[in-house]
């Protein structure tokens, strides 16, 4: 079983959609949580980040954390065709070593 | 100046070539990470640098050779790679780890495309 866990899409929806993207895990060592976003051809860009169950939001981004659940998710309300992107989650220990754990990403497309 | 610089974007070599990506931050972060990143597939850890030392190595074939001059930059020497080490190489940067309160938020350049023929 992986560490992390998240459906690799594609994900295709009409623009101004509600969209939910998901990832579990079942390492309960982890305590910080991600979103990135990846364009086609360029590095991945922070979105996202919490350590606290709950939610947090930023704009049109809200990012939900489960610990209980092993379970976090990020919202993305009145998507846009400017977030069609690879979206990755990625997750880190609190205690010892710089590693992230990323999800394998889910390709999102917002079709106009 | 919030942003990780990595040059060249794109690099073809053959597998007797010796080449060298860089990358450069002047953020102040104390952590630098090399990663590979195959198409459609998350990127995967290849090393850590931790105030210039190499803190992590992912088992990562010798032909990858990193370097840390300075707190500022990041090299990745290449030689004698194979085709299948083709893929998008991507230079991070954070805070790194500070008083135990973990990484948090890196920082991607927008990488190096390599092709090995």
């Amino acid at each position: 079983q992986k560490e992390v866990e998240q459906d690799p899409g594609p994900l295709s929806v009409p623009e101004g959609a509600i969209v939910s993207l998901n990832c579990t895990y079942s390492n309960s060592a982890f305590q910080y949580f991600m979103w990135y976003r990846q364009y086609s051809r360029k590095g991945p860009e922070l979105l996202m980040y919490t350590y606290s169950s709950g939610n947090k939001e930023d704009g049109r981004f809200t990012a939900q954390v489960d610990k209980s659940s092993k379970y976090i998710s990020l919202f993305i309300r009145d998507s846009q065709p400017s977030d069609s992107a690879t979206y990755l989650c990625a997750m880190e220990t609190r205690f010892g070593n710089e590693k992230l754990t990323f999800g394998t990403g889910t390709r999102l497309t917002i079709i106009p | 100046d919030t942003e990780v610089t990595q040059t060249p974007k794109h690099l073809v070599m053959g597998m007797t070539n010796k080449k060298s990506l860089k990358c450069e931050q002047h953020m102040g972060h104390r952590a630098m990470y090399w990663y590979k990143q195959k198409a459609k597939k998350p990127p995967e850890l290849m090393f850590v640098y931790s105030y210039e030392k190499l803190s992590i190595n992912e088992s990562v074939p010798s032909r990858f050779s990193p370097e840390c001059p300075n707190s500022s930059l990041l090299n990745l020497h290449l030689h004698a790679l194979q085709p299948e080490d083709s893929a998008l190489y991507l230079c991070a940067s954070s805070q790194g780890q500070t008083r135990g309160q973990g990484v948090f938020g890196y920082t991607f350049g927008s990488g190096t495309r390599l092709t090995v023929v």
